[in-house]
């Protein structure tokens, strides 16, 4: 099984262009996320889709929007980048809401923001 | 609001020796506990967790973590650390129940030095 997969793994921008991060898993999860992880402050959760058909805002949901566009995919969309929006990005997915808590992560989209 | 803390931000060893990251949370119920590590340019994965029963938990690669409800902790170790386990280690704490979202440590990173 390939888990989760993220595309592209590296993408530079230019301030005010946009772009779409995709996502998909095969483990037919229902919970899936966006996270952005920034040296010194973790992972922080940008936006999450509880199950098909649901989205909702994480603790840094300002300039992004997301798209469950089916059990498997989940995009997320930079409408008009910013400097401050270079991140590495990482796609993760659970159980419901995670029963187990377990979240498995795809290996990264790195965003540069010129 | 439930937090995470880990008390050490960048830890440097030599090969063999004794490792203990800590992690402390803040929150007063039940809760589902994780040690998640980041490999030099890999995704997040799992490394251990904590639900319910024996509080020593065993994860992969030799790490362990003992859950002391007193305390509000939940320390990551590890006898004798090699030079691969040098990675980010992130730890998570959870709510027990559905529809709670995992709460972030900031991260430890560790160096081993051969």
């Amino acid at each position: 099984n390939a888990g989760v997969t993220q595309t592209p793994k590296f993408q530079v921008l230019k301030t005010g262009q946009s772009m779409t991060l995709q996502c998909a898993q095969d483990m037919n999860h229902n919970s899936m996320y966006w996270y952005r992880q920034d040296p010194g402050m973790g992972l922080r959760l940008i936006y999450y889709s509880a199950s098909e058909g649901t989205t909702d805002k994480g603790e840094v949901p300002n300039g992004y929007n997301v798209s469950r566009l089916n059990k498997r995919e989940f995009s997320l969309r930079l409408e008009s980048a910013a400097p401050s929006q270079t991140s590495v990005y990482f796609c993760a997915s659970s159980e419901l809401q995670g029963i187990t808590g377990e979240l498995f992560f795809g290996e990264g989209s790195r965003l540069t923001v010129l | 609001a439930q937090s995470v803390s880990q008390h050490n931000h960048h830890v440097i060893l030599s090969e063999a020796a004794s490792l203990e990251l800590g992690c402390n949370y803040s929150y007063g119920g039940t809760v589902n506990l994780f040690w998640y590590v980041q490999y030099p340019g890999q995704h997040l994965q799992l490394l251990l967790k904590y639900f319910s029963g024996d509080p020593l938990v065993k994860g992969i690669k030799g790490f362990e973590a003992e859950f002391i409800k007193s305390k509000f902790s939940f320390n990551l170790r590890k006898p004798s650390v090699q030079w691969s386990d040098t990675a980010e280690y992130f730890c998570a704490v959870k709510a027990a129940g559905n529809n709670r979202k995992l709460i972030w440590g900031l991260g430890t990173s560790l160096a081993v030095n051969p």
